[in-house]
């Protein structure tokens, strides 16, 4: 079965650093991949996906994701950090029809 | 604005006493989940229905049950909580089945078990 590790449970960076948060997934074949937002009080938010083609994914608020198949990585970066980013972000795999698995999460704090 | 609402927010419930989470969505959407998300942990998919048809995932525990009485609405059922049951409940929509299709996810339920 497919699964996700997002190696930093926690990363701090100042606003207007630039950001990588880290994803690793294990899977036979090649993967539906996804980012998502989870803000405090809220639901989970999609900012981007792939599923083919370009490996270069540009997703919502200024985030893009690279897959690189050789490292079984789907990195998400953000050239520049706002306050508004401080959330929890979740990476999740894709198989089969609605098998999604998730990432623990990384928490980002965005310090001032 | 469309949108997936939870109701309520927040439900204490007492170690044994059944418990409903609500959820209601607006987008007319044919697929609706539910996820477990424990503290610090990945959401779980603990079923979904796709109009009324229900697919339930292969480990979720036979205390969680749901009810889909027609398109808007979709229940979460624990019919005996435990403690390790204390989680955030997401529930999901999606116009289609499959993961093409983007997944809208509520605020959640925090659920409490006393």
């Amino acid at each position: 079965a497919q699964s996700v590790t997002q190696p930093d449970i926690h990363i701090t960076v100042s606003e207007g650093a630039s950001l990588e948060l880290r994803c690793n997934y294990s899977y036979g074949a090649t993967p539906y991949l996804f980012w998502y937002v989870q803000s405090p009080g809220q639901g989970l938010q999609l900012l981007l996906k792939y599923f083919s083609g370009d490996t270069l994914v540009q997703g919502i608020k200024g985030f893009e994701a690279e897959f690189k198949r050789s490292q079984s990585s789907f990195n998400l970066r953000k050239p520049s950090v706002h306050w508004s980013d401080a959330a929890e972000y979740f990476c999740a795999v894709g198989a089969g029809d609605n098998d999604m698995r998730f990432g623990a999460g990384t928490r980002l704090t965005v310090k001032p | 604005d469309a949108m997936v609402i939870q109701n309520p927010r927040y439900q204490v419930t007492q170690f044994g006493k059944p418990v409903t989470l609500s959820c209601s969505q607006t987008l007319n959407h044919n697929v609706m989940y539910w996820y477990q998300q424990k503290s610090s942990q990945a959401p779980k998919l603990l079923f979904h229905y796709y109009d009324k048809d229900f697919n339930n995932e292969a480990d979720t525990p036979d205390n969680f049950q749901s009810r889909r009485p027609n398109t808007s609405f979709c229940f979460l059922d624990i019919r005996s909580p435990g403690l390790g049951d204390a989680a955030m409940y997401l529930c999901a929509t999606s116009r289609g089945g499959g993961l093409l299709y983007e997944q809208y996810f509520g605020p959640g339920t925090r659920l409490t078990v006393t």
